[in-house]
């Protein structure tokens, strides 16, 4: 079973226009981590956000905000005011433990790719 | 200063070829990491490594051997390269091994396998 679920494969958006992506996840453990990277068409992947399973407050950070819901497993990211410079794959990801290590293993979503067109 | 770094950043090679991937951080993190993404962008893990020790070997082909020199270091060595080997391989690292431990990506080594 897909542990995290990113259900829209690409988006496309006019500039200005508002953006939510999509995230939920599954887990049985009480305590885990949900991040949000960033694969610009440049190829590297950059870290957005990080939250932990105990703290449900949104979050916002400039035009980026995010949404974490425990009640329906999701973390759903939304950009505002989008722009070009947004286009890339947006990636959510489960960090929980390892069932025979305990250590943290990180599990991705298969991406959203954004489209802001001008 | 690139944090993570990885070469080469291209690699074109013919099936049954021996290659390697080289990794390098300079961020003083314990723990390293080697994904693969497929070309439907699916991003999955194949090592994790731990001050040089193996961690998470995350079901893969014996052909691939992680090779971690020193705790700044995690290399990848492939014998006998096959088609299904293309993909963007990307070397990552992090403080360590705690969930909430972000990780920082390389640039990643494109494979393309003909």
């Amino acid at each position: 079973a897909q542990k995290v679920t990113q259900a829209q494969t690409e988006i496309s958006v006019v500039e200005k226009e508002d953006v939510t992506l999509d995230c939920v996840y599954e887990t049985r453990d009480t305590t885990y981590y949900l991040f949000w990277y960033k694969q610009p068409p440049s190829g590297e992947l950059v870290f957005l956000i990080r939250r932990n399973s105990f703290d449900e407050q949104n979050e916002i950070s400039g035009r980026y905000s995010w949404n974490f819901q425990k009640s329906t497993s999701s973390f759903n990211f939304t950009i505002t005011a989008s722009q070009v410079v947004d286009s890339a794959v947006y990636f959510c990801a489960l960090s929980e433990a390892e069932w025979d290590t305990g250590f943290q293993k990180l599990v991705f979503g298969t991406g959203t790719r954004l489209l802001v067109s001008p | 200063d690139t944090a993570v770094s990885q070469t080469p950043k291209y690699l074109v090679t013919q099936m049954g070829n021996d290659k390697s991937i080289k990794c390098e951080q300079n961020l003083g993190h314990d723990t390293m990491y080697w994904y693969k993404q497929d070309s439907k962008k699916f991003l999955k893990i194949m090592f994790s490594y731990n001050n040089k020790e193996l961690i998470i070997n995350e079901t893969v082909p014996n052909r691939f051997s992680p090779k971690s020199p020193d705790k700044a270091h995690l290399n990848l060595h492939i014998n006998s390269l096959e088609l299904g080997d293309s993909a963007v391989y990307f070397c990552a690292s992090s403080r360590g091994l705690a969930l909430d431990y972000e990780q920082y990506f390389g640039p990643g080594t494109r494979l393309t396998v003909t």
